[in-house]
């Protein structure tokens, strides 16, 4: 089955402890990116990976590390967590064109994040 | 500044009715536009994709339309079921040399027997 896989779905955790929520996708997509929902606002991108060893800043990108090094997966690095990113987080994958919304992107069931 | 607004901001209705949400947006160069709906604890899934040169695209029981001229797009839902209950998210492509897409907040919608 084609999905995006994220882990964890839930996590607390304390300011300051770094953490790793981890993405993969199984259908070869190069276009990988990850998002933050809060509510009232719009999906807000944080980083974004047009292929592997390939990537940029989003919208949102303070506080949070990206690498890419296999094409599958595209973990979301938070080095010193702030309680202002407490938020659920999704990470997204398409084909070539998704970043300009060409390609659907397919999204992973996300991560709720509380930082205390 | 590129944004997406969305309304209502939630809307509850009954079993077996229609009912149509709204986008507006201001978005320069426009590419597409695009409706994803977002079940409780799931990721956002693509519904619908319009150009600029397309008014009405419809997917089962969703139609959405488009109007370039007035920066409008709405999704219509006929004869909801429980299931249509979900977020339901606006979300326009910025096109060259951008090349990015701009997320609506969304609209809640609920569906009760």
């Amino acid at each position: 089955e084609a999905q995006v896989t994220q882990n964890p779905r839930y996590l607390i955790t304390v300011t300051g402890k770094k953490l790793t929520v981890t993405c993969s996708q199984n259908m070869n997509h190069e276009y990988m990116s990850w998002y933050r929902q809060d509510p009232g606002l719009g999906l807000r991108q944080i980083y974004y990976s047009m292929n592997v060893e390939v990537t940029d800043k989003g919208d949102v990108p303070e506080g949070y590390k990206v690498s890419r090094k296999e094409k599958r997966n595209f973990p979301l690095i938070l080095e010193s967590p702030s309680p202002n990113q407490t938020s659920l987080y999704f990470c997204a994958s398409s084909p070539p064109g998704g970043q300009g919304g060409n390609q659907p992107q397919h999204f992973g069931d996300g991560t709720r994040l509380s930082i205390l | 500044k590129n944004q997406v607004e969305q309304s209502p901001q939630s809307l509850i209705i009954l079993e077996g009715k229609n009912c149509t949400l709204q986008c507006n947006y201001t978005v320069s160069p426009f590419s597409n536009l695009r409706w994803y709906k977002q079940d409780t604890g799931r990721g956002p899934v693509s519904l619908t994709i319009m150009t600029f040169s397309e008014n009405t695209k419809s997917n089962r029981r969703y139609t959405a339309t488009l109007d370039a001229d007035t920066k409008q797009s709405s999704l219509h839902i006929t004869a909801s079921q429980l299931s249509d209950s979900a977020s339901y998210i606006c979300v326009v492509s910025v096109g060259f040399p951008y090349d990015k897409v701009i997320f609506g907040p969304g609209t809640s919608l609920s569906v009760i027997p």
